[in-house]
């Protein structure tokens, strides 16, 4: 049974950096066509992506967000960490990360994290 | 990268077939097969309903099918159900420099 949750605070102040953790179960991120994205949703706004890393560590970014995120993993915990410098109130939303093979559909979804910036 | 382009609303009748349709570009839409929808009611995560453009995962009723032609892709729910009201939105692999994009979302009400 896959499974995935994220986990990080629930306010950060502007200008912070964010760090979010997904942790997860049922499929390991060294085997090959593995990967793991995050996306946010502002409320009430669309779906966004934001970042992959995958079963061989290499990595992708939204380009318009790039210069702000960091995406790594630690396959023996099970985790993948998104960082976010240089927070915003734009940037509050609902974190969600999410498995997909071979950086295909999003098959498994995590129940998805608010983060609010405001000081 | 820009959204693909989703409209707004979409409303029908219980038993009624409904079309959401999702345009993009040669360079995702119309460049791969790689077309998902997914569904999100309020408060919850999205739920994966079709992938791959016209494949429906395990779980999922026959009543949702999808298709493409050209740059735009459809999503189509047909004998509309109470409990298909939520929001729905498309995503594909683009050929860009970033891998996914997703559309802009339709919100599905169940008059």
């Amino acid at each position: 049974q896959v499974t995935l949750r994220e986990s990080g605070p629930a306010l950060v102040k502007p200008t912070q950096t964010l760090t979010l953790t997904c942790t997860f179960s049922g499929f390991s991120l060294s085997t090959s066509g593995m990967c793991v994205s995050w996306i946010r949703q502002p409320p009430g706004k669309a779906l966004e992506w934001l970042a992959l890393i995958d079963w061989d560590d290499d990595k992708y970014y939204s380009t318009s967000l790039k210069t702000r995120l960091t995406i790594s993993k630690d396959t023996s915990k099970n985790q993948v960490v998104l960082t976010m410098t240089n927070m915003d109130p734009v940037d509050t939303a609902t974190y969600y990360c999410a498995r997909s093979i071979a950086a295909r559909e999003f098959d498994y979804w995590g129940q998805g994290t608010l983060v609010t910036v405001s000081s | 990268q820009s959204a693909l382009t989703q409209p707004a609303s979409v409303s029908g009748s219980p038993g009624q077939s409904i079309t959401i349709s999702c345009t993009g570009t040669s360079s995702d839409v119309g460049g791969y097969n790689y077309v998902s929808w997914y569904q999100q009611h309020p408060g919850k995560a999205p739920k994966l309903m079709i992938y791959e453009v016209s494949n429906r995962p395990s779980g999922v009723p026959d009543r949702f099918s999808g298709s493409k032609s050209g740059n735009t892709a459809s999503l189509t729910i047909s004998g509309l159900q109470a409990e298909d009201e939520a929001d729905y939105y498309c995503s594909s692999y683009t050929s860009s420099s970033t891998p996914y994009v997703f559309g802009t979302g339709t919100k599905v009400t169940v008059l």
